[in-house]
């Protein structure tokens, strides 16, 4: 069975630019989620879909953060402007059953550096 | 404010010997534990969990311990192998969300 994908593995921006990150769950999982993980820290959730509603996105910065999932399947996760706080590894989960945390796989994530 | 915390950065061990990755949290709420298992460049792995009505679990060489009037949960991995050598993670769901918070981790080094 394949895992969680993202792409791309590596990024480096300069901040003020914007920065998209996309990731393929495992099939038929229909919970998502997005996090963010700096360095030395724990993964924080930025934001949780069910198919392609949002379920908590409580701790998104949503000036600057977004994230769709139009389709149910792929999510993208965009920062714009960025910023050198943003530097991070942003990490894609899918989990087959919702609250179910064992059932929850994780992607290798992004890592961003901001400049 | 930092609900779920694993105080020490890190451990070194003896290659046979026992770990012992311990976790505190703040919230009496939280009735749910998980450890995850990170490797470089991977994400995190979950490794095992224990509901707040036990006060032991065990999967094989890895025991969890929760002492819910401390606060306090503990893993233990016997014996260690190089393995093992890995960023531990201690977390819990947020009451009342299915949000989970995330300890700040620690390596773990298991040496031959």
């Amino acid at each position: 069975e394949a895992g969680v994908a993202q792409s791309p593995r590596y990024k480096i921006i300069e901040k003020r630019q914007s920065v998209a990150f996309w990731c393929n769950p495992i099939s038929g999982h229909a919970t998502l989620y997005w996090y963010q993980q700096i360095l030395g820290q724990g993964p924080k959730l930025l934001i949780q879909f069910q198919n392609n509603g949002v379920v908590d996105d409580s701790q998104l910065p949503k000036d600057r953060f977004s994230a769709e999932r139009l389709k149910g399947v792929d999510s993208t996760l965009k920062i714009q402007p960025a910023k050198l706080e943003d530097s991070a590894v942003y990490l894609c989960a899918s989990s087959l059953i919702r609250g179910r945390w064992e059932t929850q796989y994780f992607g290798p994530g992004t890592r961003l550096l901001v400049l | 404010d930092q609900q779920v915390k694993q105080n020490s950065p890190s451990l070194s061990v003896q290659e046979g010997r026992i770990s012992i990755l311990n976790c505190d949290y703040t919230n009496s709420m939280f009735d749910y534990f998980l450890w995850y298992k990170k490797y470089p460049a991977e994400g995190p792995t979950f490794l095992i969990s224990i509901s707040s009505i036990k006060d032991k679990n065990e999967d094989g060489r890895f025991t969890v311990f929760l002492n819910k009037s401390a606060k306090h949960l503990s893993l233990h991995i016997v014996p260690s192998q190089p393995g093992d050598s890995a960023v531990y993670f201690c977390a819990a769901p947020q009451g009342g969300s299915e949000k989970l918070v995330f300890g700040k981790g620690m390596k773990l080094t298991v040496n031959p």
